[in-house]
């Protein structure tokens, strides 16, 4: 069964720091990582996509993806507490396959 | 619409009714995916289109589930004597396959009760 894990959380980090997120998955084979932001009563919003290893930088936010160790992380730089929400982590196989959604990590900014 | 739309927003039925939910995915967009989300859980794959037909079917939850979809567009998921365990937000999402179907855009969800 391929998988997708994250710590649920909370992880709360003050105002201004840098918020690490980080996802786990089961299949060395994995090809497409993608990150989802998820408000509260709201739908889940694609932030980033990676699909190489190292990082990939998107204004506040950065993607790093290593296939050797089978780990995909999110750093938020400068967090806000409009940043705070749930982060879903998820995992496609190949370009024909679903993608796996991680159960999410929620984020808490304290101002 | 710019959006992925989804009807009705909300629906509240009686056990043992059947309900069906919509699904209107962005314009030329190829894929389209059901999901279900309880509340505090994650998203629970039900099932994805590649234009009108369904590669994989492997979360419906039982019989009760079917979902269609026609003309490559518009998607109805129907449940069939709906349970108070069906009760959940169904969420659509739809993207370019083009892109491996993992960029999806999701709508805002139909909220499913179960009396």
């Amino acid at each position: 069964q391929k998988e997708v894990e994250q710590n649920s959380g909370p992880l709360s980090v003050p105002e201004g720091a840098i918020a690490s997120l980080n996802c786990t998955y089961s299949d060395r084979v994995s090809q497409s990582f993608f990150w989802y932001r998820q408000y509260s009563g709201k739908s889940p919003e694609l932030i980033m996509s990676i699909y190489s290893n190292g990082d990939k930088e998107d204004g506040r936010f950065t993607a790093q993806l290593n296939k050797a160790s089978q780990y995909v992380s999110l750093l938020i730089r400068d967090s806000q507490p409009s940043d705070s929400a749930t982060y879903l982590c998820a995992a496609q196989y190949s370009s024909a396959s679903k993608i796996i959604f991680g159960s999410g990590t929620r984020l808490s900014i304290r101002p | 619409g710019a959006g992925v739309s989804q009807s009705p927003s909300n629906k509240v039925t009686e056990k043992g009714k059947d309900v069906e939910l919509r699904c209107d995915p962005i314009s030329g967009h190829t894929a389209l995916y059901w999901y279900r989300q309880s509340l505090g859980q994650g998203l629970e794959f039900l099932i994805y289109f590649q234009g009108n037909s369904a590669p994989d079917k492997s979360g419906l939850p039982s019989d009760r589930f079917s979902a269609e979809r026609t003309g490559g567009s518009v998607s109805t998921l129907t449940i069939q004597r709906t349970q108070q365990e069906d009760s959940a937000v169904y969420l659509c999402a739809s993207s370019l396959w083009t892109s491996g179907g993992g960029e999806q855009f999701f709508g805002p969800g139909t909220r499913l009760t179960v009396l």
